[in-house]
């Protein structure tokens, strides 16, 4: 089946550093990946749509400057968390609509973000 | 209002006992109704998905549509341990559109 590889799994970093996530589908193209944020004991909420070769749309209150999306190819996607503060802690997850499949979204497994 | 209504729980059984998770929506467009078992600290697994009404059996699961109603159910029959996660609904319009989801309900299957 379809296979989203995300990394790192966890992370801690220090306040004003720059983090990077990657998601990158295994076994099939996605052309729009999908990068959500989860807080604890809280549902997923769509941070922004990346699409392969252009601009990200992000979802309202997101700051694009702040989380930089890259999707330069059709395996991977990049989420780079930019000057990370404390608030920015949180779960962070991708998923990639499988081609053809209107139910086909596949997670990543997921990248617990702390900064101190 | 939000588009997807879901009871967080948290919701513990004994093992065996019968589950039953719902949601409710308010979007008349959404087509696609799907179940995600979500582990902690892990991204959310592909559980069960049901196109427009109707019923879906799947092993120890079954999902329920009643667009009429705005209302989607899960429900496990027998539960074990390992089904202990967060269960969370999603539904989509189909298409170019994306999916919307509920908060998850925990649930808690006690040996």
């Amino acid at each position: 089946g379809a296979v989203v590889s995300q990394h790192p799994s966890w992370v801690i970093c220090k306040s004003g550093t720059s983090v990077k996530i990657e998601c990158r589908s295994l076994d099939f193209q996605a052309t729009t990946m999908f990068w959500y944020r989860q807080f604890p004991k809280q549902s997923l909420m769509l941070m922004a749509t990346s699409n392969e070769g252009s601009k990200a749309t992000y979802e309202q209150g997101v700051e694009k400057d702040k989380f930089l999306i890259n999707h330069a190819s059709l395996t991977l996607s990049t989420l780079t968390v930019t000057s990370a503060h404390p608030e920015d802690s949180s779960f962070y997850i991708c998923s990639a609509r499988v081609h053809s499949h209107h139910y086909g979204y596949t997670f990543g497994s997921g990248t617990r973000l702390t900064v101190v | 209002q939000k588009e997807v209504e879901q009871d967080p729980g948290p919701l513990s059984v004994p093992e065996g006992a019968i589950v039953s998770l719902n949601c409710t929506y308010s979007n008349s467009a959404f087509q696609y109704f799907m179940w995600y078992r979500q582990y902690s600290r892990k991204g959310p697994e592909l559980l069960m998905y049901t196109y427009s009404s109707g019923n879906k059996e799947d092993g120890r699961f079954t999902a329920q549509v009643d667009k009429s109603s705005k209302y989607i159910s899960l429900f496990i029959r027998d539960s074990q341990p390992s089904d202990s996660a967060t269960y969370l609904c999603a539904m989509s319009a189909g298409g170019a559109n994306n999916l919307f989801f509920g908060t998850g309900t925990r649930l808690t299957v006690i040996p």
